[in-house]
């Protein structure tokens, strides 16, 4: 599975949207990208997957570039049940486990 | 949806002790679980991946012997640390892939984990 980089920390004032970018420029062409968060002393839970075009659920919306190496998880309106670690994988769907990566700290600030 | 039950939450245990963490698919049949690991500010580590029916596959570095790992029906698979020390104390989280693997790989279900202290 193709490695991932996101940034160690971030801030989003509530009520604003959050913006979580990941890189992954290794990315092959049958590779996914999907989206996990982790409230503290949680199980992960699943936000949102794409391969190539955007997606948008209730959640959030997933902008993933035209060359694939990058995404950016959209939060469109942050509340302070937000506040989480975000991971971003970049998986084959037919893939069985899942690897995660050090993750973004988000912060949501009243 | 799709619900994945840990028990328990949490658990202390003396040292030198086995402990047994349980991991439950709910409302579907798991052909394959997955056991991680979490230590404090870390993220989570791979440990194991439980197939039903078939011993465990155990990622690099993890000891098969120290960490058993038991999945003997389509619902239910656990784990169990064997002769616990402090260095094991963490956070530990199951997966259940449904069965039917969901749309396009996001039928991953994860429990609510168990922490685990040694004293």
């Amino acid at each position: 599975d193709a490695k991932t980089t996101q940034p160690t920390s971030m801030d989003c004032a509530e009520g604003r949207a959050a913006n979580l970018p990941c890189n992954h420029s290794t990315i092959s062409g049958n590779e996914y990208v999907y989206w996990y968060r982790q409230i503290h002393s949680q199980g992960p839970q699943y936000i949102i997957h794409g391969l190539k075009n955007n997606e948008t659920n209730e959640m959030a919306s997933l902008i993933i570039t035209e060359d694939r190496k990058s995404s950016t998880l959209i939060l469109p309106h942050a509340t302070l049940r937000d506040t989480a670690v975000y991971y971003c994988i970049v998986r084959v769907v037919s893939g069985n486990q899942f690897y995660f990566g050090t993750g973004t700290s988000l912060t949501v600030i009243p | 949806g799709a619900v994945v039950s840990q028990h328990p939450s949490w658990v202390i245990c003396k040292s030198g002790t086995s402990v047994k963490i349980e991991c439950r698919s709910l409302d579907f049949q798991a052909t394959t679980m997955f056991w991680y690991r979490q230590f404090p500010k870390q993220s989570l580590m791979l440990m194991a991946t439980s197939n039903e029916g078939s011993k465990a596959t155990y990622e690099q570095g993890v000891e098969k012997d120290k960490f058993l790992i038991n999945h003997a029906s389509l619902t239910l698979s656990t784990l169990t640390v064997t002769s616990a020390h402090p260095e094991d104390s963490s956070f530990y989280i199951c997966s259940a892939r449904d069965r039917s693997g969901g749309p396009l790989g996001t039928g991953y279900t994860f429990g609510s984990g168990t922490r685990l202290t040694v004293v």
